[in-house]
């Protein structure tokens, strides 16, 4: 398979906690994106991190990459209400391949 | 600067009908990518072109055509409808395959 499989697949968490959603896939990549979703939008991109990266921070996100062990965790620190969304990873060589979300809910 | 931009943004339409969605990239994309996103599922690869050829399709029949124009824009075109393609359609465009800008989606709902 070509894409990755996000885990869990869904979230609950209280405001001001850290999120932790993890990614895993089988195939060689060149890169690897997270994105956002709300709830029947359109997927917004947060971050790419390179197959010769390890650790990628954007303020609250911080993201890590294994190409050993084939996953990425995507740490989402100090979580607001409007964190609340689906997320997805995204396997990037080509094309892009998305899997099924964790899908997070961050209670105020 | 216009982002990605899909119209209609809902449709509703009968089984065996035909439909056509359409996209204009963001200023300075010359890629577009459109995808099916079911209920609960995430986006599923429909079919990528660049410089107005079809470039890569994923595991959709042949139902699923497109185009795209010389400033870019697209059409996804899904012919004899199922119940089955009831979903949302997200049209994504980037440029020299970096990261997508996607469009808030076209929601097509067949009866």
């Amino acid at each position: 398979s070509q894409q990755g499989e996000e885990d869990p697949q869904a979230l609950s968490i209280q405001e001001g906690e850290n999120a932790t959603m993890n990614c895993s896939y089988k195939t060689s990549i060149n890169n690897l994106q997270w994105y956002r979703q709300n709830s029947g939008r359109g997927l917004v991109h947060l971050i790419l991190i390179r197959s010769n990266e390890r650790e990628k921070h954007s303020g609250r996100l911080r993201v890590t990459l294994d190409t050993s062990k084939k996953s990425s965790s995507l740490l989402i620190t100090a979580s607001r209400a409007a964190d609340t969304a689906s997320y997805f990873c995204a396997l990037t060589g080509n094309q892009f391949y998305f899997g099924t979300g964790t899908s997070l809910t961050v209670i105020p | 600067d216009a982002g990605v931009t899909q119209s209609p943004t809902h449709l509703i339409k009968t089984r065996g009908q035909q439909v056509t969605l359409r996209c204009s990239p963001k200023s300075g994309h010359d890629t577009v990518s459109w995808y099916q996103q079911a209920l609960g599922q995430g986006p599923q690869f429909i079919f990528q072109y660049y410089e107005e050829e079809e470039r890569q399709r994923g595991n959709f029949p042949d139902r699923f055509s497109g185009h795209q124009f010389p400033n870019y824009s697209s059409e996804l075109n899904v012919n004899a409808l199922l119940l089955g393609d009831s979903a949302l359609y997200l049209c994504a465009s980037s440029y020299n395959t970096g990261e997508l800008f996607f469009g808030e989606g076209s929601r097509l709902t067949v009866l």
